[in-house]
């Protein structure tokens, strides 16, 4: 996915141990946004940011964190991971917010046992 | 409550045959609405944007309609190729979550050669 990555692509934690999972861009686009992804379920928006520590929180932001302290980087954390939280995590970036299309990094598949 | 309904049941088509996917929503008035593409262990790619103004947007193969008394959009693949099987996503803007997408849980097309 030409310009925006995620790390890892794959974790597996204990229920309990912090977690956190990093986007990085090379767009220079203004918008970022986690989700997870669950089976039977649309995409589900956790945390978005509109600008440089400029973050707000999506539909299911309990038990998560972000930070933006540069343009290119976003950063989510799980405080305290619980097995709910498996799940499949995106970022995405736009450019202009919902007028644009979005795109997406490859995802990070993690597994809280 | 407020939904955006995608056939949760994949649908098989011939190959070289039109494909029609469905994206319904209650309660919502979308001034947008996008498609994506996602194909499996990746993220979703975004394919169409159409607007509440909007009837039909093409591209390429691609056509996607938008009947806002309705509620409802239609996505078409015409001469439908195996290489277009994947799970097509259907996502909306909402006033009510600062114009954030809000996204079906995706349709799987699968096309038989």
């Amino acid at each position: 996915d030409a310009g925006i990555t995620q790390s890892p692509r794959h974790k597996v934690t204990e229920t309990g141990t912090p977690v956190t999972l990093r986007c990085h861009q090379t767009e220079n686009h203004r918008y970022m946004y986690w989700y997870r992804q669950d089976p039977g379920h649309g995409l589900r928006l956790i945390h978005y940011s509109y600008g440089v520590k400029d973050t707000d929180k999506g539909e299911v932001s309990d038990g998560y964190s972000v930070s933006r302290s540069k343009t290119e980087d976003f950063l989510l954390t799980l405080e305290s991971a619980t097995s709910s939280q498996t799940s499949v995590y995106f970022c995405a970036i736009s450019e202009s917010g919902a007028e644009y299309g979005y795109t997406f990094g490859s995802g990070t598949r993690l597994t809280v046992v | 409550s407020q939904k955006i309904e995608q056939n949760s049941e994949a649908l098989n088509i011939q190959e070289g045959k039109t494909a029609t996917l469905t994206c319904n929503y209650t309660n919502y008035s979308p001034a947008y609405l996008q498609w994506y593409r996602q194909d499996p262990g990746r993220g979703p790619v975004f394919l169409l944007l159409i607007r509440e103004n909007e009837k039909e947007k093409r591209k390429e193969r691609l056509k996607v309609t938008f009947d806002t008394t309705l509620k409802q959009s239609l996505f078409h693949i015409t001469a439908s190729q195996p290489a277009d099987s994947a799970t097509y996503l259907c996502a909306l803007d909402h006033v009510d979550s600062n114009y954030q997408l809000i996204w079906g849980a995706g349709t799987k097309l699968i096309i038989k050669p």
